[in-house]
């Protein structure tokens, strides 16, 4: 099983640029998380998802919009890249609220 | 913001040595925790779960203190292996689906 994959793994937009990160599991948890990790910031929620259909914000959720139409798949979208976006970007599910979180080896962004 | 605390570090510390973390949060109502282990430039780990009654596995040894609302991080004769950061995770009572993460604490173990 591949648990929890991200692509692309490595990316630089310039500003006002779209792009869509990428997020599979096949874990089948109906819980799935996106997170930005900034130095000294720690991780920090976006959105997240409790079932396919089903999506929330977390604690920094401008700029971002997710969808979730399968089990699988959680993509974030940045419509309108910003420099202040520049992150590293983490997938994560859980099998629970509450519970372990499983996380992908994330997406190195820069926007210019 | 519900607050997770943890000192940033580097711990540095000799091969062998026990080093123990901590780390305190605001939220009395918090219900579960973490330990997660992540190294450079790569994503966070599950280390270990802390329960109430607190837990050892091998080396590591964590412990929860309600009344004082810390988590701790014990590890005993450390090794090169373990440099790291130690993030701490907590979650609120009732299911949250938003946990809160410490900003980590850095270990540096060296010959």
């Amino acid at each position: 099983n591949a648990g929890v994959t991200q692509t692309p793994k490595f990316q630089v937009l310039k500003t006002g640029q779209s792009m869509t990160l990428q997020c599979a599991q096949d874990m089948n948890h109906e819980y799935m998380s996106w997170y930005r990790q900034d130095p000294g910031m720690g991780l920090r929620l976006i959105h997240y998802s409790v079932g396919a259909g089903i999506t929330d914000q977390g604690e920094v959720p401008n700029g971002y919009n997710v969808s979730r139409s399968t089990t699988e798949d959680f993509p974030l979208r940045l419509l309108s890249a910003a420099p202040s976006q520049t992150s590293v970007y983490f997938c994560a599910t859980f099998p629970r609220p509450g519970g372990e979180q499983f996380f992908g080896p994330g997406t190195r962004l820069t926007v210019l | 913001r519900k607050e997770v605390e943890q000192d940033p570090g580097p711990f540095n510390v000799p091969e062998g040595a026990t080093v123990a973390f901590n780390c305190t949060y605001s939220n009395s109502a918090s219900q579960s925790f973490f330990w997660y282990r992540q190294d450079c430039r790569k994503e966070p780990k599950l280390l270990m779960s802390v329960y109430s009654s607190g837990n050892e596995d091998g080396r590591f040894t964590a412990q929860l203190n309600r009344a004082s609302q810390y988590i701790s991080l014990l590890i005993r004769d450390s090794k090169l292996s373990d440099s790291a950061t130690y993030l701490c995770v907590v979650n609120e009572a009732g299911g949250s689906y938003i946990p809160t993460f410490g900003r980590g604490t850095s270990l540096i173990v060296h010959p």
